[in-house]
């Protein structure tokens, strides 16, 4: 079976600062990661993916995130937040290890930039 | 490139009233999907399509069905609506890889009174 968390329903950070929303997640094979963003009345938005390879993926807007096997953690990051990157985040798993090929979602992560 | 068009935008039922919710892609894809997304909830699957032909149950079926008309279009209707189907409703599609990701629409805001 697989699942994912998103242990934080809200994240606060400051302008310019680094931010992170975190994802933990788990499979039985190995997982292809995935994070979404949704902005208010919009639907949710790809914006990168860990399939096999390097562990630092890069994405749309800045973002990253970091794929870590032993920690089973998968976070998105972006080096200098901005007011407009205030939006709901989602992290999803597939699990190739005959798993679904439809995907599990967390419950989404609120992220607040503060000016 | 229009990508996931849904319609309506925004509907008001009142209970036991029926409707249908339309989805259509132009990407291609064979799979499309549906959900639904509470506060608190996320998203949650209630039916889909993994191609033309073919349909399955999601997380939250009951009081939906769903009809894939063609490749492009998918879609869901309400019976007999009940308040408890006042939600958001996201129509998505993928080409059903594992590694690609699902592309959504902006969806329908459903209340139902």
């Amino acid at each position: 079976a697989q699942s994912v968390a998103q242990p934080e329903d809200q994240v606060n950070v400051a302008e310019g600062n680094p931010l992170t929303v975190k994802c933990t997640y788990s499979v039985s094979g190995n997982p292809y990661l995935f994070w979404y963003v949704q902005y208010p009345n919009r639907g949710l938005q790809f914006l990168l993916k860990y399939i096999t390879g390097d562990n630092l993926v890069k994405g749309s807007y800045g973002f990253e995130a970091e794929f870590n096997k032993s920690q089973t953690s998968f976070h998105l990051k972006k080096p200098s937040a901005l007011v407009s990157d205030s939006a709901l985040y989602f992290c999803a798993v597939r699990d190739n290890g005959g798993g679904s090929y439809i995907p599990t979602f967390g419950r989404g992560t609120s992220l607040i930039v503060h000016p | 490139n229009a990508g996931v068009t849904q319609t309506p935008k925004f509907q008001v039922l009142k209970t036991g009233q029926s409707m249908t919710l339309q989805c259509a892609q132009d990407m291609n894809h064979n799979s499309m999907y549906w959900y639904r997304q509470d506060p608190g909830m996320g998203l949650r699957l209630i039916y889909y399509s993994a191609s033309e032909g073919t349909t399955d149950k999601g997380e939250v079926p009951n009081g939906y069905n769903v009809s894939r008309l063609n490749k492009r279009e998918f879609s869901l209707r309400l019976e007999s609506a009940a308040p408890s189907q006042t939600s958001v409703y996201f129509c998505a599609s993928s080409d059903g890889a594992f590694n690609s990701p699902l592309h959504f629409g902006n969806g329908t805001r459903l209340t139902v009174t």
